[in-house]
């Protein structure tokens, strides 16, 4: 069964780093999500990526955050000077999705996630 | 705004014991409403889903109803076994919106 991977698994940074989260979505879905739960607290959105753009964001995904689809397989998350409250579980999902966002491709698959961690 | 909430964990019951979590939902719009699971060391996995009220989504023995009149969405099983211990996540999706919504999630764990 297809499935989201991430890499790494862990991640450990020193502050004001730049880390890259990778992931690769299932491979015929379109549209793509980051996701982030900080140790005991609830999954919180990040982003969501169509047709090679951001279609929606969250509060938390300031300026220092960006995501990209490089090659047409992977899909990233950069954060470009990490602090210390960016540590966290980052998890990437994909959807299948139509243009008219049907429900029955409404799930997001996803990934295994990647734990980083800023010292 | 659209938020979730679930009932607080830990929960720990001994195997074929019967489960309930709770979930209630507060959202603009008719939501699609999801439980998803976290096994140890893994992602969050779709357990369960319901699109329109009324409709009941199920998978492995649980089963959640999506009721509109009390904007709840409650998971149940019947007979719980050890392998069900994990984290339970119910989660809101607004039709037209992108983001998943996410309850607090409640840690499950059963004792043989």
């Amino acid at each position: 069964e297809p499935e989201v991977t991430q890499t790494p698994s862990h991640q450990v940074t020193q502050m004001g780093q730049e880390v890259i989260l990778r992931c690769v979505p299932i491979s015929n879905h379109l549209y793509f999500y980051w996701y982030r739960q900080i140790l005991g607290q609830k999954v919180e959105f990040l982003v969501s990526f169509y047709n090679n753009e951001i279609s929606e964001k969250s509060e938390i995904f300031d300026d220092q955050f960006s995501v990209e689809r490089p090659d047409g397989s992977n899909f990233t998350l950069k954060i470009r000077s990490t602090k210390l409250e960016d540590s966290a579980m980052y998890f990437c999902a994909s959807r299948a999705g139509t243009s008219g966002n049907s429900p029955s491709t409404d799930t997001q698959y996803f990934g295994p996630g990647t734990r980083l961690t800023v010292l | 705004g659209n938020s979730v909430t679930q009932m607080e964990g830990p929960v720990t019951l001994s195997e074929e014991a019967f489960l309930t979590i709770n979930c209630t939902y507060t959202a603009t719009g008719y939501p699609s409403l999801f439980w998803y699971v976290q096994y140890p060391g893994e992602g969050l996995q779709l357990l369960l889903k319901a699109t329109k009220a009324d409709d009941k989504g199920s998978n492995k023995g649980f089963e959640a109803t999506y009721r509109k009149e009390t904007t709840s969405f409650h998971l149940e099983k019947g007979s719980v076994q050890v392998s069900d211990s994990a984290v339970y996540f119910c989660a809101l999706k607004i039709q037209g919106a992108q983001k998943l919504v996410f309850g607090q999630g409640t840690r499950l764990t059963i004792n043989p």
